[in-house]
């Protein structure tokens, strides 16, 4: 049983088109995190959030946004999808052990703008 | 950008050879953590070493830290063709909360 799901796991869209990528957690963090991957730029930071009140902008925020519907979900969304949104995304969370704690990674979401 | 630089890009070994990749980094660090990416998928902590720390062994996983030299090296001792992966080292910056990371090593193993 996977600790942190995406959905979808592959999504194909167009340019313009509002998307949103969700993530769940059964690990009772309250740490949540979004990231981009792509080819031969290892992973950046778009959101993350702290607790259910909490939202902070990452390293790529721009063209993005974020939903924290409960502790255990974490959204992104795309208003406008356009072709360089075209990556990997990762959901990830930490526990409260402390800052810059070990995280713990989703499966990922496969997303193509054409 | 990159806090995090891994070198090599990518390495090459038989099975039964040990395996060392390096990260280096530019401002003073809380830890540095050591993640592994099979294929497309997510990525797997390894190990967290901790700004005091010198050394840490995990299995066959032995991490050093040099903070004087604002680096690290991640030794896979008799690798395995199962650990064929990307390996990604990721600093949390001294004052800072969150993980950046680096643009990863990618190690083949072959049989």
């Amino acid at each position: 049983d996977a600790d942190v799901t995406q959905t979808p796991r592959n999504r194909i869209t167009k340019t313009g088109k509002r998307i949103m990528l969700e993530c769940s957690q059964t690990k009772g963090h309250d740490r949540m995190y979004w990231y981009r991957q792509d080819p031969g730029l290892g992973l950046r930071l778009i959101y993350y959030s702290f607790d259910v009140k909490d939202i902070n902008k990452g390293e790529i925020s721009d063209g993005y946004s974020v939903s924290r519907q409960a502790q255990a979900k974490f959204s992104l969304s795309l208003e406008s999808a356009i072709p360089n949104q075209t990556a990997l995304y990762f959901c990830a969370t930490s526990g409260p052990g402390g800052l810059g704690d070990t995280q713990y990674f989703g499966p990922g979401t496969r997303l193509t703008v054409l | 950008s990159q806090q995090g630089e891994e070198d090599p890009q990518a390495l090459s070994i038989q099975e039964g050879e040990n395996a060392t990749m390096n990260c280096s980094y530019k401002t003073s660090i809380n830890n540095l953590q050591w993640y592994r990416q099979n294929s497309g998928r997510g990525l797997v902590h390894l190990i967290l070493i901790r700004s005091n720390e010198r050394e840490k062994h995990s299995g066959r996983l032995r991490v050093t830290l040099d903070t004087s030299k604002k680096s690290s090296s991640l030794l896979i001792t008799a690798s395995r063709a199962a650990d064929t992966a990307s390996y990604f080292c990721a600093t949390v910056v001294s004052g800072y909360s969150t993980l950046t990371f680096g643009k990863g090593t990618m190690l083949l193993v072959s049989p």
